[in-house]
């Protein structure tokens, strides 16, 4: 049973820093990795998918990078923003079932 | 092309009462996925439908809770003689085949 983990739970940092966040599953066979924000009271927003075969993927100020073997991802977000405040998530795909992680929760300080 | 869209986003229902909550896909989306998020939890996979076909229901109560997906309309997510452990944020999502993309859910509270 594929189980996801992110770590911090938590992350507050100042206006401007470069952060990593972390996400590690038990299951390496995996069909594709996604990386979602996901604002309070609000749905979920995509922001990378990383297809099996591949090792990373970029978007703006946001990288993905994905080892399979070891069964982690990192999303790195760079010169953080106030408005990069959010719950983050990474959530794997085997078969027809999506693993999602418990998120971790940034603050980004003005 | 207008996003996932769910209705209502707010649903109040009494316990023993039915709860129907709505998913239209983005255009041209013939995958249809329901989540459900209980306060403090993480997401949780329910069921995965294409057009009239439950493919996998694994993550679905097996009572209750039922999921269609019509040649025409919306997914349909409907839970009977609700109880107050099944309030939560129902989210759908829709995907052309491989990235899901997410509507903004439906928020059920059983009164």
């Amino acid at each position: 049973k594929q189980e996801v983990t992110q770590i911090p739970a938590a992350l507050s940092v100042p206006e401007g820093e470069n952060l990593v966040l972390n996400c590690s599953f038990t299951d390496s066979a995996i069909y594709n990795l996604q990386w979602f924000r996901q604002d309070p009271g609000k749905g979920l927003t995509s922001l990378l998918l990383i297809q099996s075969s591949q090792r990373e993927q970029t978007s703006g100020r946001l990288n993905a990078s994905l080892d399979k073997s070891s069964g982690r991802s990192t999303l790195y977000i760079a010169a953080s923003q106030p408005g990069d405040s959010a719950t983050y998530l990474c959530a794997v795909l085997n078969n027809n079932d999506m693993r999602f992680g418990a998120g971790t929760r940034l603050t980004v300080k003005p | 092309n207008a996003g996932v869209m769910q209705n209502p986003r707010h649903l109040v229902r009494r316990r023993g009462q039915e709860a129907r909550l709505r998913c239209s896909p983005m255009k041209g989306h013939s995958h249809v996925y329901w989540y459900r998020q209980l306060p403090e939890e993480g997401l949780k996979f329910m069921v995965y439908l294409q057009k009239e076909n439950i493919i996998d229901e694994s993550g679905m109560p097996k009572e209750r809770f039922s999921a269609e997906f019509p040649k025409e309309g919306p997914s349909i997510l409907r839970i009977q003689q609700v109880v107050r452990g099944d309030s939560a944020a129902y989210f759908c999502a829709s995907s052309p085949k491989d990235e899901q993309f997410f509507g903004p859910g439906t928020r059920l509270t059983v009164l």
